[in-house]
């Protein structure tokens, strides 16, 4: 699978948007690219995800350029409760090998919602 | 609809000691993953279940560890003997188990101190 790159930390005052960018430069045409976060003391909570297109839910939208070499995770109206660690991953698409379901995550972003 | 649940949710041993750790994923799921979290570091893979037979143990230390689905439904994951590195969060998580793009459903984990 492709490795991203994500900065450490961020921050962003509450109400704002948060938007948290993530390079994946040498990902492959089959590969998806997914969001989760963690909370503190939490397990790993899934976001959102996608191939080429911009997606949107309930929670967050996704940007990822024309060549999806980067990507970047929009929260439109940073809580409080966003603060957490977020993980920007490709996932391969297609079953095979060990990469079947395979989730790899980096160490992610802090990200630190202020008041 | 219930969430993965794990017990216990805290254990502090002694180094050479064994210790077990106990997983129920959400109600029909057929594939269950077990991730180690050593602080500061996002989750690693540990083993992939899917119903009980396994997906991906390669990055499973098999002379400690070891795991098992027997009825594929909850799993068990065991340290023997347990060394200080394996102090760490021990995250279950499941999926439906029809196709690589599924979301993760993550526990709570289990907060593991070894001393």
């Amino acid at each position: 699978d492709a490795k991203t790159t994500q900065p450490p930390s961020m921050d962003c005052a509450e109400g704002r948007a948060a938007n948290l960018p993530c390079n994946h430069s040498t990902i492959s045409g089959n590969e998806y690219v997914y969001w989760y976060r963690q909370i503190h003391s939490q397990g790993p909570q899934y976001i959102i995800h996608g191939l080429k297109n911009n997606e949107t839910n309930e929670m967050a939208s996704l940007i990822i350029t024309e060549d999806r070499k980067s990507s970047t995770l929009i929260l439109p109206h940073a809580t409080l409760r966003d603060t957490a660690v977020y993980y920007c991953i490709v996932r391969v698409g297609n079953a095979g090998g060990t990469s079947y379901g395979k989730l790899t995550f980096g160490q992610g972003t802090i990200l630190t919602v202020h008041p | 609809e219930a969430g993965v649940a794990q017990s216990p949710r805290y254990k502090i041993i002694e180094k050479r000691q064994s210790v077990a750790f106990w997983c129920n994923p959400i109600s029909g799921h057929a594939t269950l993953y077990w991730y180690q979290q050593i602080l500061g570091q996002g989750p690693k893979l540990l083993i992939q279940f899917q119903n009980n037979g396994v997906v991906d143990d390669s990055q499973l230390p098999k002379d400690r560890f070891s795991a098992e689905r027997l009825k594929g439904v909850d799993s068990t994951l065991k340290i023997q003997p347990a060394k200080l590195e394996d102090s760490a969060v021990y995250l279950c998580a499941s999926s439906l188990g029809r196709g690589v793009q599924e979301t993760q459903y993550f526990g709570p984990g289990t907060r593991l101190l070894v001393l």
